[in-house]
This record gives structure tokens, C-alpha cells and sequence, in this order.
């Protein structure tokens, strides 16, 4: 079974910094998603990159997918408090035929006024 | 909002009783799937329902079962509950046309076992 590593678990910062996320497997990916999770809700599919080597930009937010389809990146320009939560990557079981999704274990960012 | 709604919000059970946990489907997807988050993880999948059918199963004992019925909504049911069992349960559907097509989820059930 793929395993997804994401780096780093915690990270606290101030308003207006940018940050990058990290996910990692040893296997290639078919696809990968990237969600985010509030307190009390469920996770938020922001987006998904399929090609290696692509790039997608959600305004503050750029996804890129290694050449390999091995690796991927989520960087934030200029932090705000509002995106504070959890963010995951996950990746289609396709040993599986059920569509299952395996989850990193997640980044917790908190973004400081 | 995704359209898949689940209750209760919250519960609280003690050891060895049993819970039954529900999912709305967004309207005309025939797929759910269910995970159980722990604190401060991913989720983790349970299994998911085709059609009334069980479509698959992660690594998760026999006390934990699940129906889907015929309008796609579902359940999960947990017997004989342990304190591990302690998490967020997430159920998420899909469209139709592909089994593993983007997933929706709900907000979650927290349950917490004593």
C-alpha cells in the first residue's frame, strides 16, 4: 500500500509569510488531491494535479507535481489568519478498484494575526 | 457546502456499546465511502458502498459494518466499542459513472468512546 509522508506536521506563522507543504510517497502517484480540513468540517478538495511536472495556481495557492509523480508542493504567498487548518494530499488506492483515497497524515497551519 | 450531510454532530458511548453513525448522499451519487479520522491524522478508509453494495473494505475489523439503501444514504455501525474507536467518522459520496470519481465529503461525526 502507498504510504504518503507530509512535511511538516505543525507549522505556525505570521500574517503575510509564505510557506510551502510538502508530500511524498516511494510509489509514483496516478493523481494526487490536495484538501483542506477546518475544525469541525470535512476536508475540502482544492485541487487535483495528474501530469508530472504540472503546476496550478488557486490565487494565493501553487500546487506543482514532480516531474516523477512521486512528490508534490503546496506553497501559500502571503499567508492570511483565514487560511488557518489542516491540509492534506491524497492519493487514489488504484490497487484497490474502489476509488479509496489514501491521506498524509497532514500539515496543521496556523496563521497568526 | 457538498450536499452530504451526516448525524449526529457529536456522540459519546462507553466501552462495549454499539453506535450507528449516518450519511446523506449529494443528490444522484450512488457511492459512499466512509473514513475515520483520528486526532492530528489523515483519514484513514474504512469501506464504501456501490449500489447497496459493499465495494471494498480497508483495514478495519468485523465490528465495524455498514448498509446503503436504496435513495444511496448509508450507515455505519460500530459494535462492541473500544476507546480507540475515539474519532471524527467522515462519510464521502461520489458521482456517478466513475467508482472513484471526486469524493464529497460531510462535516463529520465525533465520536468519543469512555
Amino acid at each position: 500500500t502507498q504510504l504518503l509522508e507530509q512535511s511538516p506536521q505543525f507549522l505556525s506563522i505570521q500574517e503575510g509569510e509564505n510557506l510551502t507543504v510538502y508530500c511524498n510517497s516511494s510509489s509514483v502517484f496516478s493523481s494526487l488531491q490536495w484538501y483542506r480540513q477546518e475544525p469541525g468540517e470535512g476536508p475540502v478538495l482544492l485541487v487535483t494535479v495528474v501530469t508530472g511536472g504540472e503546476v496550478k495556481k488557486l490565487k494565493r495557492l501553487t500546487f506543482q507535481f514532480g516531474d516523477a509523480r512521486k512528490d508534490s508542493s503546496l506553497h501559500i504567498t502571503a499567508a492570511q489568519p483565514g487560511d488557518t487548518g489542516l491540509y492534506l494530499c491524497a492519493s487514489e488506492d488504484r490497487s484497490s478498484n474502489t476509488g479509496k483515497l489514501i491521506f498524509g497524515q497532514g500539515t496543521t497551519l496556523q496563521v497568526k494575526p | 457546502e457538498t450536499g452530504v450531510t451526516q448525524s449526529p454532530t457529536h456522540l459519546i458511548k462507553t466501552r462495549g456499546q454499539q453506535v450507528t453513525l449516518r450519511c446523506s448522499s449529494q443528490s444522484g451519487h450512488n457511492t459512499v465511502s466512509w473514513y475515520q479520522q483520528a486526532l492530528g491524522q489523515g483519514p484513514q478508509f474504512i469501506f464504501q458502498y456501490y449500489r447497496e453494495e459493499e465495494n471494498g473494505r480497508g483495514n478495519f475489523p468485523p465490528r465495524f459494518s455498514g448498509l446503503q439503501f436504496p435513495n444511496y444514504s448509508s450507515e455505519l455501525n460500530v459494535n462492541a466499542l473500544e476507546l480507540d474507536d475515539s474519532a471524527l467518522y467522515l462519510c464521502a459520496s461520489s458521482s456517478p459513472g466513475r467508482v472513484w470519481d471526486t469524493q464529497y465529503f460531510g462535516p463529520g461525526t465525533r465520536l468519543t468512546v469512555l
